[in-house]
């Protein structure tokens, strides 16, 4: 059962546009959201996060929306740079559990 | 600041070989701590999670398990590897405060079981 799906395995967007990377989930009950970015042969890096109480979380160049109706969070990045190529992993926790689920990920290419 | 070390970061193992991988946690106290496999092409699934000394969760049925000797340190062990347990593993860590806190990854450790 993947509680948290990322239906897109890859992404290519050219350099200086967004790039909007998509998550969804079906458990109601989580309530926290963090993207994080994976380079090969690396542990992830965490980018940004975002409580159910909100629906839009911004740093720098990343976006995080959530759509709690719809359980569908997504990560825009703007403008999108070479150096962003990676692969981008959503996780969901519910507070109090100690859990974080992952999806499977969306490789993004960025192209110069 | 935290940091988080595991080791080794390459290692490959033959078939019924045991394993042991090592993860400590340096800068706080009362980590939870867990290990997450990566295998090839896929996403990264939780294997087991702790929330303090002696309190370890498995999430999925296998042949691995996991210890808690120290407050800090988390270990990832098998008797007898086999071929599906090849794959990226990594040790992370959280805040002990459970409510809405980032979990951080250490760099990963390459087992290949031939």
């Amino acid at each position: 059962d993947q509680q948290v799906k990322q239906n897109s395995p890859s992404l290519s967007v050219q350099e200086g546009r967004i790039s909007i990377l998509n998550c969804d989930y079906t458990n109601s009950m989580f309530d926290y959201f963090l993207w994080y970015k994976k380079y090969p042969a690396e542990g992830p890096t965490f980018l940004i996060s975002i409580s159910s109480i909100k629906d839009k979380n911004e740093d720098g160049r990343f976006t995080v929306f959530l759509n709690k109706s719809a359980k569908h969070l997504s990560l825009h990045i703007v403008p999108s740079q070479p150096g962003d190529s990676a692969v981008y992993f959503c996780a969901a926790s519910v507070t109090g559990t100690y859990k974080y689920i992952f999806g499977t990920g969306t490789r993004l290419k960025v192209l110069a | 600041s935290q940091t988080i070390h595991q080791w080794p970061a390459t290692l490959v193992q033959p078939v019924g070989s045991p394993l042991s991988l090592e993860c400590t946690v340096e800068g706080t106290s009362n980590p939870n701590l867990y290990w997450y496999r990566q295998a090839a092409g896929r996403g990264l699934q939780l294997l087991f999670y702790s929330i303090g000394i002696d309190q370890i969760s498995s999430e999925v049925p296998q042949n691995l398990s996991a210890s808690r000797p120290q407050d800090r340190q988390f270990i990832l062990s098998s008797k007898k590897l086999l071929l599906s347990d090849s794959g990226f593993y990594l040790c992370a860590w959280s805040s002990g405060t459970g409510v809405g806190g980032t979990i951080y990854f250490g760099e990963g450790s390459w087992l290949t079981v031939v």
